[in-house]
């Protein structure tokens, strides 16, 4: 079972520059989510969707955009890299009635230079 | 605002001591709390806890929920040099809150 895959898995940016990390579940979750993570803190909410076409801001949006036209992708934009955006990404997925369970995927080390 | 805290934020034990971890919340609509290891990579589950007083139990490992005081505990028994990792705490309302974790460290 393939679960939740991210792409790239690492990625080095230089200031200024766009790019767009990828998110796919085959578990047909409704609730996705982008953390990031930064060295030796905890996981920091950025943006999570409860469904195709629906997508909310979390604790630390800024900087970042997302777009959910599907059930199982999620991507996340980062529009104007910053060197405060240096960190790893993890995306996930969880089913929608309470309770559940989070499923992550393998994060994408990501650093601005 | 939603928030969810650990503690302590770093432990050092000696293998064979027993440990527990602390996570207090403080959101809306709360749904449950989950405990996760994380070493090198991804988190991994541990527990999902959604009624009171109602303990989990994995190995050495347990956990129990209050929802009245809105906290969980995180009990490891008998530690092994394989449980150093950071365990976070996560609570899941409308989305997922998580803590900032526990670093715990066992020596040999």
């Amino acid at each position: 079972n393939a679960g939740v895959t991210q792409t790239p898995k690492f990625r080095i940016l230089k200031i200024g520059q766009s790019m767009t990390l990828q998110c796919t579940q085959d578990m047909n979750h409704n609730y996705m989510y982008w953390y990031r993570q930064d060295p030796g803190m905890g996981l920091k909410l950025i943006y999570y969707s409860v469904g195709a076409g629906i997508t909310d801001k979390g604790e630390v949006p800024n900087g970042y955009n997302v777009s959910r036209s599907t059930t199982e992708d999620f991507p996340l934009r980062l529009e104007l890299a910053a060197p405060s955006q240096t960190s790893v990404y993890f995306c996930a997925s969880s089913y929608s009635t309470a309770g559940n369970t989070i499923y992550f995927g393998e994060g994408s080390w990501l650093t601005v230079v | 605002e939603d928030k969810v805290v650990q503690s302590p934020l770093s432990l050092v034990v000696h293998e064979g001591d027993t440990v527990t971890l602390n996570c207090s919340y403080e959101v809306t609509n709360f749904r449950s709390l989950l405990w996760y290891k994380q070493e090198k990579k991804a988190p991994t589950f541990l527990f999902m806890l959604t009624s009171s007083g109602i303990e989990k139990k994995s190995g050495r490992l347990s956990s129990i929920l209050d929802k009245k005081e809105l906290f969980s505990i995180l009990n490891i028994t008998a530690t092994q040099t394989g449980d150093s990792a950071v365990y976070l705490c996560a609570v899941n309302n409308n989305d997922m809150r998580f803590g900032a974790g526990t670093r715990l460290t066992v020596k040999p």
